[in-house]
């Protein structure tokens, strides 16, 4: 299996920060790489998916950049909603596998 | 509007078996593969497998971390997924959602499954 590798597992962040969550494969995943956003007692959301493209609905201040096997999430501008754990999803190789997720506060 | 319910959670012995159900409203249930993942409380999701849309043949993958245990099957008829899950073990203990799409976008709510003597 693919081991996703997520950096750092908690972070704290004022309203307007500038935001950058890291995951790294252990190989090679292609740019097959989803980011979740998931608010306590949610289902996990998606928020963008190969590595770069924004799901509808989903604010322009989130992106997500990386090749090979390192990727980021970043949110531009940190707002009050966006207290959540993210994951990130590979689908290079089967079993598709998460990262162990980053839990985001506010300072 | 895509709506997932998942059904049939609950406490179940070591050793025993369960069939949790999702119904599925609001599109074309044959044209989407359909997907089961569980999370363990205050841990990542992991993918337990899919099973494949109408032209794909309906065929089914497992994560290895599973298979022989769980069983994904599909109810075309009634718009319905099932994972039959035997021979559990403390560690199925998790929210199991269902999901739609190879990708995944639309989940349900999930439904918690209790392992425990």
């Amino acid at each position: 299996d693919i081991q996703m590798t997520q950096s750092p597992s908690f972070l704290s962040a004022s309203v307007g920060d500038r935001v950058t969550i890291n995951c790294k494969a252990s190989q090679n995943i292609n740019k097959y790489l989803n980011w979740y956003q998931q608010k306590l007692g949610e289902a996990p959301k998606r928020l963008i998916y190969n590595t770069n493209s924004l799901q509808t609905g989903i604010p322009s201040r989130f992106s997500g950049s990386g090749s090979g096997t390192d990727y980021t999430l970043t949110i531009s501008s940190l707002q009050p909603e966006d207290v959540a754990t993210y994951f990130c999803q590979q689908y290079n190789s089967w079993p598709w596998t998460f990262g162990g997720g980053t839990k985001l506060e506010l300072k | 509007e895509v709506k997932l319910l998942e059904s049939g959670g609950g406490l179940v012995q070591p050793g025993g078996s369960m069939r949790l159900s999702c119904a599925a409203s609001g599109f074309t249930f044959t044209d989407f593969y359909m997907n089961w993942i569980r999370q363990p409380a205050g841990k990542a999701p992991e993918w337990l497998g899919f099973i494949r849309n109408k032209a794909n043949g309906y065929t089914t993958e497992y994560n290895p971390s599973v298979k022989g245990r769980f069983t994904i099957s599909r109810d075309n008829t009634q718009n319905m997924l099932y994972l039959q899950m035997n021979t559990l073990r403390a560690e199925d203990t998790a929210t199991y959602y269902c999901a739609r799409g190879s990708g995944a976008y639309y989940w349900g709510q999930g439904v918690m499954v209790t392992v425990s003597s």
